[in-house]
């Protein structure tokens, strides 16, 4: 079965670094596009990140652009999230997710992590 | 603000029928045949219960059901049980810069 194991959450001040990882099994991860939402206090789902199986295009949202950086190791089957100049407002709980479709991305994610919470307090 | 609309809380009895609705606009929820719904109970992972409007994952219960009209997706859960107690979100590709919007979610309550 499908398994999802986030990684790497915690407490760091503002301006501070922080990797998620997320293991991936019961699949062939290099088959499919990866994404990280979060989920942050008092608020809905956001949309972070995806990747393309192959490594080869990466999207972010607006809000993290140029501050956070998605990576896979198809090799390790794990998924990271790179997350440099960390803010109050990214203290969120974060997931990571698959895409629906093989090789082709289709927004849908169809299995998710438990996640792994980052707070973000001075 | 999240960018789709939904409902804070819905609730109904053991056997009724809810909706919940999900409004956005003509660059997301009414542009595309996209729109997923998730559900998510506290501690637990979201797990995905409809997508591309009316599509169920293999191993959904047929009391879950999607449809759309204009730029409002719903969905509608049948024969409310004591475990769908949730919270449900709906999500949908977008041709703005973010590719994927959510709504705020919904908290159910079976009373």
């Amino acid at each position: 079965q499908v398994q999802l194991v986030e990684s790497g959450g915690g407490v760091v001040q503002p301006g501070e670094s922080l990797r998620l990882s997320c293991a991936a099994s019961g699949f062939t991860f290099n088959n499919y596009g990866m994404h990280w939402v979060r989920l942050a206090p008092g608020k809905g789902l956001e949309w972070v990140s995806l990747i393309r199986n192959d490594g080869s295009n990466k999207y972010y949202a607006d809000s993290v652009k140029g501050r956070f950086t998605i990576s896979r190791d198809n090799s390790k089957n794990t998924l990271y999230l790179q997350m440099n100049s960390l803010k109050p407002e990214d203290t969120a709980m974060y997931y990571c997710a698959k895409d629906i479709h093989t090789v082709t991305i289709h927004w849908v994610l169809d299995y998710w992590g438990q996640g792994t919470l980052v707070t973000v307090s001075s | 603000q999240s960018a789709l609309t939904q409902p804070a809380s819905v609730s109904g009895s053991p056997g009724q029928s809810i909706t919940i609705s999900c409004t956005g606009t003509s660059s997301d929820v009414g542009g595309y045949n996209y729109v997923s719904w998730y559900q998510q109970h506290p501690g637990k992972a979201p797990k995905l219960l409809i997508y591309d409007v009316i599509n169920r994952p293999s191993g959904v219960s047929s009391r879950f059901s999607g449809s759309k009209s204009g730029n409002t997706a719903s969905l509608t859960i049948s024969g409310l049980q004591s475990e769908d107690e949730a919270s449900y979100s709906c999500s949908s590709y977008s041709s703005s810069t973010t590719f994927v919007v959510f709504g705020g979610g919904t908290k159910l309550t079976v009373l």
